[in-house]
């Protein structure tokens, strides 16, 4: 099993649309997560962390929920601006952080 | 604010030939620096990471050594290159203490 999993996608949604994605981690003492956005061919930029039950900020909303071992990350009331993809990263300790490999999101007018 | 510069932006380098990328931070002291690759279709994969000048810590073994000559300075280097080098290298930085990471715009590198 991988450390950090994510489904590639992608995810397909009209504009205005709500959509969700789920992160899953393996080690049970992971303490913080992350949600990065990355552009084609960019740099991936921080979108939100979340160090306890969740998260949020403006549309978007990160819920932790370590009994099932998933973060999650939902948009509301999408904008073509928001098709990217989504990474989300685990810090299982001090300075080691693993990234999942993404989730495309296209937003479609 | 902090700044995070990298360069080249790209490189198209040939299988044996060394490398040199840099990475420098501004706006900030004592950062912990990191360096990923991210391979075509793959997810970010930690190579390097450093809490201070002189102090590099190796992820994954490799052909590839990161140098810290200054505080604010990251260096990724190969004396021989592989195909398998072939990637986007991304340089990152955070707090010391902290947990949030700041990446840089990249250098993508092709190897040929």
């Amino acid at each position: 099993r991988k450390e950090v999993e994510q489904d590639p996608g992608p995810f397909n949604v009209p504009e205005g649309a709500t959509v969700a994605f789920n992160c899953t981690y393996s080690n049970s003492a992971s303490q913080s997560f992350f949600w990065y956005r990355q552009d084609c061919r960019k740099e991936p930029k921080l979108l939100m962390s979340v160090y306890s039950s969740g998260n949020e900020d403006g549309r978007f909303t990160a819920q932790l929920n370590r009994a099932s071992q998933y973060i999650s990350l939902l948009i509301r009331d999408s904008k073509l601006s928001d098709s990217a993809t989504y990474l989300c990263a685990v810090n299982s300790g001090t300075y080691k952080y693993i990234f999942g490999t993404g989730t495309r999101l296209k937003v479609l007018a | 604010s902090q700044t995070i510069h990298q360069w080249p932006a790209t490189l198209v380098q040939p299988v044996g030939s060394p490398l040199s990328l840099e990475c420098t931070v501004e706006g900030t002291s004592n950062p912990n620096l990191y360096w990923y690759r991210q391979a075509a279709g793959r997810g970010l994969q930690l190579l390097f990471y450093s809490v201070g000048i002189g102090q590099i810590s190796s992820e994954v073994p490799q052909n590839l050594s990161a140098s810290r000559p200054q505080d604010r300075q990251f260096i990724l280097s190969s004396k021989k290159l592989l195909l398998s080098d072939s990637g986007f290298y991304l340089c990152a930085w955070s707090v010391s203490g902290g947990l949030e990471q700041y990446f840089g715009p990249g250098t993508r590198l092709t190897v040929t």
